[in-house]
């Protein structure tokens, strides 16, 4: 079938520590998304990429680093610079000049 | 992008329609307007969009004012299922390659059986 995958579902950082969260699509689409969305508040994106070898910051860029080395993986990772990095991270892609994007089920972050 | 409103939570009775509404008065002629939802501890979902008419598809209906400074999506018999948070944005096609979505807080329907 043919989607986005988000891994792990829950992943627990220690303080100081970075972690890298995983988005795999086999949709074959051009644009790939990370958004962070905080308990009762909507998404608010971090990072996108437009092509291969190819990113942009989003709105809360601050603390995040992305890498595009292939059309179907866009890992973000979240380094010991995010003071407060609990959050709920959606990753999504969209076709090429396609306005609707596909989200995955979310990584849930929780800091220890 | 411009801004929209919507109301922060509505209820409704199981197998009823819905009528979500969302303000956008300061949209411009380029701006289509776009429906996703979000069940709870779940990824959003495409909905609906459209730019000046009205569109159905199998999930709902799109109601668009004539001055476009309004819209409403219909979901014409609530199950359980569509308890969610809905989203109305707006997004201007730029040609760009990309779009940025601003989610904004969106209505938390919730549907009594």
């Amino acid at each position: 079938d043919g989607g986005i995958t988000q891994s792990p579902k829950y992943l627990f950082r220690k303080e100081g520590q970075n972690v890298t969260l995983s988005c795999e699509q086999n949709l074959n689409h051009d644009a790939m998304y990370w958004y962070r969305q905080d308990p009762g508040q909507g998404l608010r994106l971090i990072y996108y990429s437009q092509i291969v070898n190819d990113f942009q910051k989003g709105d809360i860029a601050e603390g995040y680093s992305v890498s595009r080395e292939k059309k179907e993986s866009f890992p973000l990772t979240v380094t010991s610079a995010q003071k407060n990095p609990t959050a709920f991270y959606l990753c999504a892609s969209s076709p090429g000049q396609s306005v609707t994007q596909y989200f995955g089920p979310g990584t849930r972050l929780l800091v220890l | 992008d411009a801004k929209t409103t919507q109301p922060n939570s509505m209820e409704s009775n199981e197998e009823e329609p819905v009528h979500l509404p969302c303000n956008h008065s300061t949209i411009s002629g380029t701006d289509y307007i776009h429906w996703y939802r979000q069940l709870p501890s779940q990824g959003p979902e495409y909905v609906i969009h459209g730019l000046t008419s009205n569109v159905n598809n199998r999930m709902a209906s799109l109601a668009i004012a004539e001055d476009r400074k309004s819209s409403t999506l219909i979901l014409h018999r609530a199950t359980l299922r569509d308890a969610a948070v809905y989203y109305c944005i707006l997004i201007s096609l730029s040609g760009a390659g990309s779009y940025q979505l601003t989610f904004g807080k969106g209505t938390k329907l919730s549907v009594i059986p």
